[in-house]
């Protein structure tokens, strides 16, 4: 079963970018990973995979300030032009042998 | 516009029962494959049941794996999530999710399934 590692925090300023990074364990490093982006108080909404090549395909009116990107066993997040809106918790999601696994989720603060 | 909304939440006592429902609506449900994920208080999400779209097949967390049982109606576009001997543990928000399939580009064979639409989420509380 595969392991995601997320930092549990990360804070970013207003008009920044930032970068998050979802950690895939030994044995599951080429898997895909989709992002979901949590705002205080709401559901879960997806954001997007990303494919060991790099590739990320983002889900219906996702701006564009939202890409992906991979490296190794890491997948990411990227948020350009950081809004007050994109404070958030945000989760890494995977899927093996009929089991889904989340990530413990990045707390995101904008300052 | 596609919509997923669960319901049935409730304050249960250790051991109850309680049943969940989510109501699916502005997609062709009977194609997509189901979750129900749940998120305990100030915690993470856990992945808890999954059914295949034509409900022949299901898969469980280990924690609830006997307890609960995940079944739908594509007649009714509606999917279920039967909860017994329920536990402190199993306090959360329930959400229902929609699985999309993402397929390999040179065998067309499934290799990857995702949440990509999530409901609003229903509060199950277990306490006496």
């Amino acid at each position: 079963q595969p392991v995601l590692t997320q930092s549990s925090s990360a804070s970013a300023s207003l008009g920044s970018s930032v970068k998050l990074t979802c950690t895939l364990s030994s044995g599951h490093t080429g898997y895909i990973v989709a992002w979901h982006q949590q705002q205080p108080g709401k559901a879960p909404r997806y954001l997007m995979k990303v494919e060991r090549s790099g590739t990320y395909n983002k889900g219906s009116e996702i701006p564009d300030r939202f890409s992906g990107s991979s490296s190794g066993a890491d997948r990411f997040l990227t948020i350009s032009n950081v809004q007050s809106e994109d404070e958030a918790d945000y989760y890494c999601e995977t899927w093996y042998n009929y089991s889904w696994v989340f990530g413990g989720g990045t707390k995101l603060t904008v300052l | 516009e596609m919509q997923v909304v669960e319901s049935g939440g409730d304050l249960v006592q250790p051991g109850g029962s309680l049943r969940l429902s989510c109501a699916a609506s502005g997609f062709t449900f009977s194609n997509y494959w189901m979750n129900w994920v749940r998120q305990a208080p100030g915690k993470g999400l856990e992945w808890v049941a999954n059914i295949k779209y034509d409900g022949s097949e299901a898969f469980y967390v280990d924690s609830v794996k006997g307890r609960f049982t995940i079944s739908r109606d594509n007649a009714e576009n509606s999917l279920y999530l039967q909860m017994n001997s329920l536990r402190a543990e199993d306090t959360a928000v329930y959400y229902c999710a929609r699985v999309d399939t993402y397929y390999d580009i040179l065998t067309g064979l499934p290799v990857y399934y995702y949440s990509d639409h999530w409901g609003q989420g229903t509060l199950v509380a277990v306490s006496s």
